[in-house]
């Protein structure tokens, strides 16, 4: 079951375009954490959100990316100008109830070329 | 030094072979404790939270020592559906912040 639904899947664009990730959670959530993955990196938090005010951002470069959530349905990532380093993984996730983890989205493979 | 460290492998083990996975952590003060399984291009997904006393899910058993501050996961009789990354995860926290801090994974791939 998709707990959680991230969109676009794939996204592939040109270095300098902006760039919005989507992040549903289907039965709606005030917590949602964006996470960031690359081979070198592994998987790196950006910033989350509790009560859909951002609590801790300080993984996310502030002079591009821009996270807000708002409403407990939606959140979005923006990168603005992206840069072919931002190509990786971004995931979001909610969590699933006390002590048992999170739910992460099927995430959106981003490429900037 | 980062929060947490897993060697990234990868394990290459035949079928029916025990293995085990290491995980250290660096803050003393994390409370939850995790492992996640990431197959190829797809997203991590929950495999068992890791309890003070051990705990066991079929094959799957979690080990966590605080007085270490290590972690392990032991998978008994491999199959192939085994074959993934496997991710070790801390809770952290700071100040009314908490959050899941994630080792960089061990690749396990199980050989026919």
């Amino acid at each position: 079951d998709a707990r959680v639904t991230q969109t676009p899947r794939h996204k592939v664009t040109e270095m300098g375009q902006e760039v919005t990730m989507r992040c549903q959670p289907i039965l709606g959530h005030n917590t949602v954490f964006w996470y960031r993955q690359t081979m070198m990196q592994g998987l790196e938090l950006l910033a989350y959100f509790r009560n859909r005010a951002p609590l801790d951002d300080s993984g996310m470069p502030k002079d591009r990316f821009s996270a807000e959530m708002p409403d407990a349905t939606l959140a979005t990532l923006k990168i603005q100008p992206s840069e072919p380093r931002d190509s990786a993984v971004y995931f979001c996730a909610i969590p699933t109830g006390e002590s048992y983890g999170y739910t992460f989205g099927s995430g959106t493979r981003l490429t900037v070329v | 030094r980062k929060e947490v460290e897993q060697d990234p492998g990868p394990f290459n083990v035949p079928e029916g072979a025990t293995v085990a996975f290491n995980c250290t952590y660096s803050n003393s003060a994390s409370q939850s404790f995790f492992w996640y399984r990431q197959d190829c291009r797809k997203e991590p997904k929950l495999l068992m939270s890791v309890y003070s006393s051990g705990n066991e899910d079929g094959r799957f058993t979690a080990q966590l020592n605080r007085a270490s501050q290590y972690i392990s996961l032991l998978i008994r009789d491999s199959k192939l559906s085994d074959s993934a990354t496997y991710l070790c995860v801390v809770e952290g926290y700071g100040g009314a912040t908490n959050k899941l801090i994630f080792g960089t994974g061990t690749l396990l791939a199980v050989q026919p």
